[in-house]
C-alpha cells in the first residue's frame, strides 16, 4: 500500500538557518503530494502541494519539488524563523479517481531557537 | 477564512462508554472525513463521507465506529464502547470536492482520553 517516510525529529535550528526535512513516498501511479503544518494547539493546515512530477509547491518561503525519479518531496526553507516552530507532515493522495484517502508521514517537529 | 470547527477540544471518558465527537465542516464543502493520531504516531485515515453515506473506511473503522450528518451543518463520529486504545487526537476534515489533488481542511482536533 501507499506509504510516506519522513525524517525523525525533533529538528532544532537557530533562527535564519537553512531547513531541509526529507520525505520519500511509495505509491502506485502518480499521487498528489502535500506538506501540512501543525502549530501548537491547532489543527493541520495545508502548507503547499504538488500534483505532478517536477512541480514545485511553495508558500511562506517554504518549497518542495515533486521528484518522481527519487520518489521524494523534501521540504526546504532558506531562513527559518521562531514562528516556523511546528510539526510538519508530508502526505500523499493517490490520483486514483476515488475519494481522498490521504496517507501521512509520522511528522517532524521543528524547533527554531532565537 | 471559513474553518472546520470541532467540539469538544478535549474529552475524557471511561472505558466502555459511548462518546460522540462533533464537527462543523466548511459550509459549501461536500466531502467529510475523520482522521486520528495516536500520540507519537501517524495521522491515520478513518472514514470518508459523501452524499449522506460512507464512501470509504479503513480497517480501524470497525463496528464500534459510526458517522452521521444529522443536519445540514454537523458531522459526528460516534464510538459505541470506547477502549483504552481509542485514546487519540481525532481530526475532522472537509473538502469541496473529492478530487485527489484538492487539499483537506482540518479542524483543530478533539483529544479523546479513555481511562
Amino acid at each position: 500500500g501507499d506509504s510516506v517516510t519522513q525524517m525523525e525529529g525533533p529538528v532544532t535550528l537557530s533562527e535564519e538557518a537553512f531547513l531541509t526535512i526529507n520525505c520519500t513516498y511509495t505509491a502506485t501511479g502518480y499521487p498528489s503530494l502535500f506538506w501540512y503544518v501543525q502549530y501548537p494547539g491547532e489543527g493541520l493546515q495545508l502548507l503547499l502541494k504538488a500534483t505532478k512530477a517536477d512541480d514545485k509547491g511553495s508558500n511562506k518561503g517554504f518549497e518542495a519539488t515533486y521528484r518522481k525519479e527519487t520518489t521524494s518531496f523534501h521540504l526546504e526553507k532558506g531562513s527559518v524563523q521562531v514562528s516556523d516552530s511546528a510539526v510538519y507532515f508530508c502526505a500523499l493522495s493517490p490520483n486514483s479517481g476515488g475519494y481522498q484517502k490521504v496517507t501521512f508521514g509520522t511528522g517532524t517537529k521543528l524547533q527554531v531557537i532565537p | 477564512e471559513p474553518e472546520v470547527t470541532q467540539t469538544p477540544s478535549h474529552q475524557v471518558t471511561q472505558m466502555g462508554q459511548e462518546v460522540i465527537l462533533r464537527c462543523v465542516p466548511i459550509s459549501n464543502h461536500l466531502y467529510f472525513y475523520w482522521y486520528r493520531q495516536i500520540l507519537g504516531q501517524k495521522v491515520e485515515f478513518l472514514v470518508s463521507f459523501y452524499n449522506n453515506e460512507i464512501s470509504e473506511k479503513s480497517e480501524i473503522f470497525d463496528d464500534q465506529f459510526s458517522v452521521e450528518r444529522p443536519d445540514g451543518s454537523n458531522f459526528t463520529l460516534k464510538i459505541r464502547s470506547t477502549k483504552l486504545e481509542d485514546s487519540a487526537m481525532y481530526f475532522c476534515a472537509s473538502s469541496p470536492t473529492g478530487q485527489d489533488n484538492s487539499p483537506l481542511h482540518f479542524g483543530n482536533g478533539t483529544r479523546l482520553t479513555v481511562t
